[in-house]
């Protein structure tokens, strides 16, 4: 089984600043990983995944993450943040034969201000 | 094109009570998922279907919960008794294929006085 952890629960940030996110998986298997965002009262939104090749991945809204192997880890990031960016945001982690199976982190509330 | 459809999208009922919860995935998508949000518990998948036909309940927590999918275009999950420890939001999530990306509904509040 996998399991996520990240790291911050809660990230305040100023709009115009960098942001990042911490995520750390444990598997004993390959897996595939993934961002999600939550704004208020919605569902979740997909901003990038990894499932194979490059390690630096890029998604929508200007987002991007690494994948670490070696660390574990799958860290999102954002060079300038706007006021919109205020979310809740979710790193989840599947294996390659469960791919359905998605096991996601607490989840990391993001706060921009001006 | 429509998205992921959930209703009702809030719902207040009391202990006992039994509560239907709707999904329509995205047309032509081949696999749904419900999906569970607590404080407490965070995000947790409850059922898996592909096909129509479920392929992983392990998540259902117990049997007052059930779920159906009788076509590609609709699915319940059905609450009875339902208590107040079920109070959370569902969410309802379908995708296409094996492997891809998948798209969450707006989802439902559930609150069970």
């Amino acid at each position: 089984a996998q399991s996520v952890t990240q790291l911050d629960s809660q990230v305040p940030v100023f709009e115009e600043a960098p942001v990042e996110l911490r995520c750390n998986y444990s598997s004993s298997v390959s897996v595939y990983l993934f961002w999600y965002v939550q704004y208020p009262n919605q569902g979740l939104q997909l901003l990038l995944k990894y499932l194979s090749g490059s390690t630096l991945v890029k998604g929508i809204n200007g987002f991007e993450a690494e994948f670490n192997k070696s660390q574990t880890s799958f860290h999102l990031r954002k060079p300038s943040v706007h006021i919109s960016d205020t979310a809740e945001y979710f790193c989840a982690v599947s294996d390659l034969i469960s791919d359905y199976k998605l096991s996601f982190g607490a989840g990391t509330t993001v706060t921009v201000r001006a | 094109d429509a998205g992921v459809i959930q209703s009702p999208r809030h719902e207040v009922t009391e202990m006992g009570q039994e509560v239907t919860l709707r999904c329509k995935p995205i047309s032509g998508h081949n696999s749904l998922f419900w999906y569970r949000q607590t404080m407490m518990r965070g995000l947790e998948l409850l059922i898996y279907f592909n096909n129509n036909v479920p392929i992983d309940d392990s998540g259902m927590p117990e049997d007052r919960f059930s779920a159906k999918m009788p076509n590609a275009s609709f699915s319940t999950l059905k609450i009875q008794p339902s208590e107040p420890r079920d109070s959370a939001v569902y969410f309802c999530a379908s995708r296409v294929l094996v492997g891809e990306t998948q798209y969450f509904g707006p989802g439902t509040r559930l609150l069970v006085l």
